[in-house]
Order: structure tokens, then C-alpha cells, then sequence
């Protein structure tokens, strides 16, 4: 079965800088990988598709990256800011042509962004 | 501009009890899901379904049943909870079609089984 990996739980950096989330995974390569953002006691929230013929994504200071080589995505905020504080999910899915197209999840990475 | 609904949002049940969650979307979508959120294991798939009264199993449907009469409404058995169903219960749904693949989900069930 497919494993995601995401490189920590939690990571810390200051207003301003760059923050840059890992999500690995194993076995097949997915039909696209999603980013979702989650805050506590609220549900998760989309912020970015990447298909498996794309190489980067942007919006406004998001940008997706997927290497399906290393089988591996990046998921960049720059200029980052107290309120990106959040967990970050990534979710992958198998075959966007067949079936329910279900979404597998990671286990998430704990953003907090110091003032 | 609901969304996604999910009911009842805390519950305390007894072990042995049963119960059920209600989802409810109001944006026409397909494709329905039943997640539930434990500490260090992700969001993992219970149920789902592809249209009205279609079910099929996800990665961990034992224990949970579920049904779809309506399009937009997704219900969550628990038959005879136990402490291990004490989890987070999040419901989604996505339009059809293989270019949408967006989830829009509830804010959360926290179901507690003493």
C-alpha cells in the first residue's frame, strides 16, 4: 500500500523567511498530489493541486513542486507570516481516471511561524 | 453558504452504544467521504461513496457502516462503538469528473467511546 511521508512533525521559523515542507512517497506514482492546510479544531482546508505532469504550482506565495523521480514533493510559503501557523497536509491519489479517485493522506507537518 | 455540514459536532458515547454521524453538503457534489483523525496516523478513509445510494469500503471500514439515500446527505453508523472508534470524524465531498479533485470538508466530529 502507498506511504506518505511527510519530513516532520513540526517545524519552526521566523516571519519573513522561506518555509519548505517535504512529502514523500512510496510506491506508485500518483495521478496528482494535493496540499491542504489545517488548523486546530477546524477541518482541512485545500490550497493546491500538482498532476504527475507538472513540475511546479504557484499561488501567490505557495508554490507545489513534484518530482516523481524521487517521488517526492516540496510545498514552499516565502515571505512567510504568523497566520501561515498551521498544519500542512499532502494527499495523493492514484488514478484521477478510474474509480472514486480516493485521497490518501499524510500524517501532516506542524507549521509555526515566529513573529 | 453551508458547504459541508457535519452532526452532531462532540458525542460521549458508552462502549457497546451505537450512533450515527450526519454529513450534509449543499454544493451538488458526487462524491462523499468518512475520515477519521488520530494522533501521529493522518486522515484515513472509513467509507465513501461515488453518487446517491452507492457505498464502498475504505482503508478501515470495520466496525462503521454507512448509507447514501440522498445525494447530499452521507450518514455514519456506529453498530456497537468501542474505545478504539474515539477519533476525530471528518466527512468531505468532491464534484465529479477526473479533473476535480478538490475535498471540501466539515469542521469535525469528536466522538469519545468511555
Amino acid at each position: 500500500s502507498q506511504k506518505i511521508e511527510q519530513n516532520s512533525e513540526a517545524l519552526n521559523i521566523q516571519e519573513g523567511k522561506t518555509a519548505t515542507l517535504t512529502c514523500n512517497y512510496t510506491n506508485y506514482s500518483p495521478a496528482y498530489l494535493q496540499w491542504y492546510r489545517q488548523d486546530p479544531g477546524r477541518g482541512p482546508v485545500f490550497l493546491l493541486l500538482i498532476r504527475e505532469n507538472e513540475k511546479e504550482k504557484r499561488k501567490e506565495r505557495l508554490k507545489v513542486t513534484f518530482d516523481t523521480t524521487l517521488k517526492q514533493s516540496l510545498f514552499h510559503i516565502t515571505a512567510s507570516q504568523p497566520a501561515d501557523s498551521a498544519t500542512y497536509l499532502c494527499a495523493l491519489a492514484r488514478d484521477y481516471q478510474t474509480g472514486a479517485n480516493n485521497l490518501f493522506f499524510g500524517t501532516g507537518t506542524r507549521l509555526t511561524v515566529i513573529p | 453558504n453551508a458547504g459541508v455540514t457535519q452532526t452532531p459536532k462532540f458525542r460521549v458515547l458508552k462502549t457497546g452504544q451505537s450512533m450515527t454521524l450526519l454529513c450534509a453538503q449543499d454544493m451538488n457534489h458526487e462524491y462523499m467521504y468518512w475520515y477519521r483523525q488520530d494522533p501521529g496516523m493522518g486522515l484515513r478513509l472509513i467509507h465513501y461513496s461515488v453518487g446517491e445510494g452507492t457505498t464502498a469500503k475504505g482503508e478501515v471500514p470495520d466496525g462503521y457502516n454507512v448509507s447514501r439515500l440522498k445525494k447530499q446527505n452521507f450518514l455514519l453508523g456506529l453498530e456497537s462503538a468501542a474505545p478504539s472508534q474515539t477519533s476525530v470524524y471528518f466527512c468531505a465531498s468532491r464534484s465529479g469528473g477526473p479533473n476535480t479533485g478538490e475535498l471540501f470538508f466539515g469542521e469535525g466530529s469528536r466522538l469519545t467511546v468511555l
